[in-house]
């Protein structure tokens, strides 16, 4: 079946520039969460939805970070005003969760943000 | 959050078994261990995850140690596309996964 998509996988934007990047979850999964990976380094978590409850921000690293995600499925990560030291690689993730709570996450390919 | 410590890199050599480990010493008794590897340029993937008692599944095993405050995931054959970087997390529940900076494998022909 299909996986977790991204969309662009690639985006170059100049500094200032607003920029959303799209996450198409696994069909079913009601959690998803977002992350971003700096060059070399390891994986930092952002935001994650969960259902119908508040999500969990606690990651976002500035006001200029929001995230929605529509009919508990399509998530959108938006970036205002970008800065060069937003360049990352963007990754999703969705799972099911369910009476099993430890689920494992499946993650997606990936956006590659470049800001000039 | 409950830490791990893991080596930064390590080396194997094709079709020997590597033994990756993670020490988390502050772990809670509700905390799962779990394993994600990532290859390169890919998101990462889960590899395999346990609680107490050691696990094992196709990909590789887990052996938690009595205290739980470390562990292990084997890899029993390593083969070039086992060359990664792998992630030992601490889990409660179904919230987000703080990732370290992971183990660099680097397997060698």
């Amino acid at each position: 079946g299909a996986g977790v998509s991204q969309s662009p996988s690639n985006k170059v934007t100049e500094k200032g520039k607003d920029v959303e990047l799209r996450c198409d979850p696994i069909s079913g999964h009601t959690a998803l969460y977002w992350y971003r990976q700096s060059l070399g380094q390891g994986l930092e978590f952002l935001i994650y939805f969960q259902g119908n409850s508040a999500p969990d921000k606690s990651g976002l690293p500035s006001d200029r970070f929001s995230a929605e995600r529509t009919g508990g499925s399509v998530s959108t990560l938006t970036i205002q005003r970008t800065q060069q030291e937003d360049s990352a690689v963007y990754l999703c993730a969705s799972s099911l969760v369910g009476a099993s709570s430890y689920n494992e996450q499946f993650f997606g390919p990936g956006t590659r943000l470049t800001v000039l | 959050d409950a830490k791990t410590t893991q080596p930064n890199s390590m080396e194997s050599n094709e079709e020997e078994p590597v033994h990756l480990p993670c020490n988390h010493s502050t772990i809670s008794g509700t905390d799962y261990i779990h394993w994600y590897r990532q290859l390169p340029s890919q998101g990462p993937e889960y590899v395999i995850h346990g609680l107490t008692s050691n696990v094992n599944n196709r990909m590789a095993s887990l052996a938690i140690a009595e205290d739980r405050k470390s562990s292990t995931l084997i890899l029993h054959r390593a083969t070039l596309r086992d060359a990664a970087v792998y992630y030992c997390i601490l889990r409660d529940g179904d919230n987000d996964m703080r990732f370290g900076a992971g183990t660099r494998l680097t397997v060698k022909p």
